[in-house]
């Protein structure tokens, strides 16, 4: 497959609860990336990561934090999670500064209620 | 930061007819503009991408243009088929740097 997995593909939580989402990869690239999707704003960067224990954020960075303490695994946390990020999440790695495009994980569904 | 815009948001083609989705930039700095198809409930996956120091880009039937003085790049799919239906991001990243920008998405509709 695509050498990068998403966990959990669905998940529905309460407002006020915090919620961690996974990104593994096998690929061993040093680029991986958050971004969530929403009708009508495309695909928006939440935080991306350049390397084990560098992170940085993206444009839609409040509300979530990051974690990257193995190149395989970035976790995205929402710290307590509200209606507005309800979204789908998607993964995506790439290999070096100045490479192709990104490969995507399958994404996770996450609705808050 | 680099700002992209994608138009048009929805486009319906007769199945064998062509279509085109137009994106533009803001950053001149931009020198890689990738191209997803994201099918319904499926990963975004490249489907051809272009540099700048190229003006066009062929793969079958689809092609990328890119005019850098106008900052704008444009997908040209030609006789279009059922399985082109899927909504494609149009994406920027400049020079510094590895973080794409992407456009809002068009979804295309190939009625048969």
């Amino acid at each position: 497959d695509a050498g990068i997995t998403q966990s959990p593909r669905h998940k529905v939580t309460e407002t006020g609860t915090p919620v961690t989402l996974r990104c593994h990869q096998t690929e061993n690239h040093r680029y991986m990336y958050w971004y969530r999707q929403d009708p009508g704003h495309g695909l928006r960067l939440i935080h991306y990561s350049y390397g084990v224990k560098d992170t940085d954020k993206g444009e839609v960075s409040d509300g979530y934090s990051v974690s990257r303490s193995k190149t395989e695994d970035f976790l995205l946390t929402l710290e307590s999670a509200t209606s507005s990020q309800t979204s789908v999440y998607f993964c995506a790695i790439s290999e070096s500064e100045g490479a192709g495009g990104y490969t995507f994980g399958s994404g996770t569904r996450l609705t808050v209620v | 930061g680099e700002n992209v815009e994608q138009h048009p948001s929805t486009l319906s083609v007769q199945e064998g007819d062509s279509a085109v989705i137009k994106c533009t930039y803001s950053d001149s700095a931009s020198n890689y503009f990738p191209w997803y198809k994201q099918e319904l409930g499926k990963r975004p996956q490249l489907i051809i991408d272009i540099r700048s120091n190229v003006g066009e880009k062929k793969d079958q039937r689809i092609a990328v243009t890119l005019n850098k003085t106008a900052k704008h790049f444009s997908l040209h799919i030609t006789e279009t088929q059922p399985e082109d239906s899927a909504v494609y991001f149009c994406a920027a990243r400049p020079a510094a740097g590895n973080k794409l920008t992407f456009g809002g998405g068009t979804r295309v509709l190939v009625k048969p």
